[in-house]
């Protein structure tokens, strides 16, 4: 297994711009979720999905989408991207949503000017 | 779910234990305390979880105090590649309409020394 994949590794986006961060897991897990982490501070949560074709919004979802088509696929799109988008972004996915691990991807690191 | 309160940073000599204490005052019946860390620019890992009674798996240890107000983290035999900020969690488990939304702070980074 692959585990939890992200793409890109590194992006720089012009203010204004669109994109959408990928994250894909081969577990088969119902529970998948975005963070992101800006410097010295914890991971806050954007907005997760408890199965396909459900999400909900979590701490900081402004700015930002996300749609489950898929079990494998939770995508994040930034619609105008601000300069506070500035971060590592994590996407992680769990069996479910109670279980007690969950699996990290190695990140997406953002850059807006 | 609760706060959780941890020290900032801690030093540590390879080879020894290291221990990390989390204190979590205000946790409900119902809340587990969670370790998770993340090391430096990596996604984070799990560690491990406990309720009440203190747990050990082939990572660490976890010990949690009698009222539950405060839990310790234990490396048995720190090494360099345990370098890391180590985040202590409280949230409720299991229970209908529960999802897994982890509230992270900003944890302790443990520096292990050669």
């Amino acid at each position: 297994n692959a585990g939890v994949t992200q793409t890109p590794k590194f992006q720089v986006l012009k203010t204004g711009q669109s994109m959408t961060l990928q994250c894909a897991q081969d577990m088969n897990h119902e529970y998948m979720s975005w963070y992101r982490q800006d410097p010295g501070m914890g991971l806050r949560l954007i907005h997760y999905s408890v199965g396909a074709g459900i999400t909900d919004q979590g701490e900081v979802p402004n700015g930002y989408n996300v749609s489950r088509s898929t079990t494998e696929d939770f995508p994040l799109r930034l619609l105008s991207a601000a300069p506070s988008q500035t971060s590592v972004y994590f996407c992680a996915s769990s069996p479910d949503r109670v279980s007690y691990e969950q699996y990290f991807g190695p990140g997406t690191r953002l850059t807006v000017t | 779910d609760a706060k959780t309160t941890q020290p900032p940073s801690m030093d540590c000599a390879e080879g020894r234990a290291a221990n990390l204490p989390c204190n979590h005052s205000t946790i409900s019946g119902n809340e587990y305390v969670y370790w998770y860390r993340q090391i430096h620019s990596q996604g984070p890992q799990y560690i491990i979880h406990g309720l009440k009674n203190n747990e050990t798996n082939e990572m660490a240890s976890l010990i949690i105090t009698e009222d539950r107000k405060s839990s310790t983290l234990i490396l048995p035999h720190a090494t360099l590649r345990d370098t890391a900020v180590y985040y202590c969690i409280v949230r409720v488990f299991g229970t209908r309409g529960a999802t897994n939304k982890l509230i992270f702070g900003t944890g302790t980074l443990l520096a292990v020394q050669p």
